[in-house]
């Protein structure tokens, strides 16, 4: 399979603590893009990298989310002290190019469910 | 008000039923636009890409009217399988930022 991944598909996890996501963009794919999605919403821009590089990080961001992608390949979403509030899906995309056209290929996204 | 706004819905048609759905948006300035597809529970997958001449895939048309802020999405003789959340996307700075609507949902009826 050469699409995105992300790994785990699943978490749960208590108030206060501490999780990472991860995802495996489509090879070469030179941007990755990191997304939250609730119920009967669209997907929310989290942050985005052109190769290892972060380039724009959204202002409903908050201090405890963190992101990597170091080498520019994979990349790691970190949640610190997470909330109830930041039960969601986590998507995360990749494409390829260097205008605003290029498709998004979207991973299966995780799950979080913090209790 | 929203930077991208969508009739959340959902439009309940009949097979082979022609259904419409607009999206607005409020950065003038927005450059590139998009109509993604969303199945229950899965991830979001190209649908198509809004130039501003206007473009046909198949049986799905989109537009874009520049002075209205708003771009369409028309879906002509409805199969189940259209059966989805049809979520409006902009590039509102020239970034690569993107911004989702909350989608549209279609069910289509036999």
């Amino acid at each position: 399979d050469t699409g995105v991944s992300q790994n785990p598909r699943h978490k749960i996890t208590k108030r206060g603590q501490n999780v990472t996501f991860r995802c495996d963009p489509i090879s070469e794919h030179n941007r990755l893009y990191w997304y939250r999605q609730t119920l009967g919403q669209g997907p929310e821009f989290l942050t985005y990298f052109q190769n290892e590089a972060q380039l724009e990080k959204s202002r409903l961001l908050s201090d405890r989310f963190s992101a990597e992608r170091p080498k520019g390949s994979f990349s790691t979403l970190e949640i610190q002290r997470t909330e109830q509030g930041d039960s969601a899906m986590y998507l995360c995309a990749s494409s390829l190019g260097d205008t605003v056209r290029e498709t998004q290929y979207f991973g299966p996204g995780t799950r979080l469910l913090v209790l | 008000r929203k930077e991208v706004e969508q009739d959340p819905g959902p439009f309940n048609v009949p097979e082979g039923a022609t259904v419409a759905f607009n999206c607005t948006y409020s950065n003038s300035a927005s450059q590139s636009f998009f109509w993604y597809r969303q199945d229950c529970r899965k991830e979001p997958k190209l649908l198509m890409s809004v130039y501003s001449s206007g473009n046909e895939d198949g049986r799905f048309t989109a537009q874009l009217n520049r002075a209205s802020q708003y771009i369409s999405l028309l879906i002509r003789d409805s199969k189940l399988s259209d059966s989805a959340t049809y979520l409006c996307v902009v590039n509102p700075t020239g970034g690569f930022k993107t911004i989702f609507g909350a989608g549209t949902r279609l069910f289509v009826k036999a």
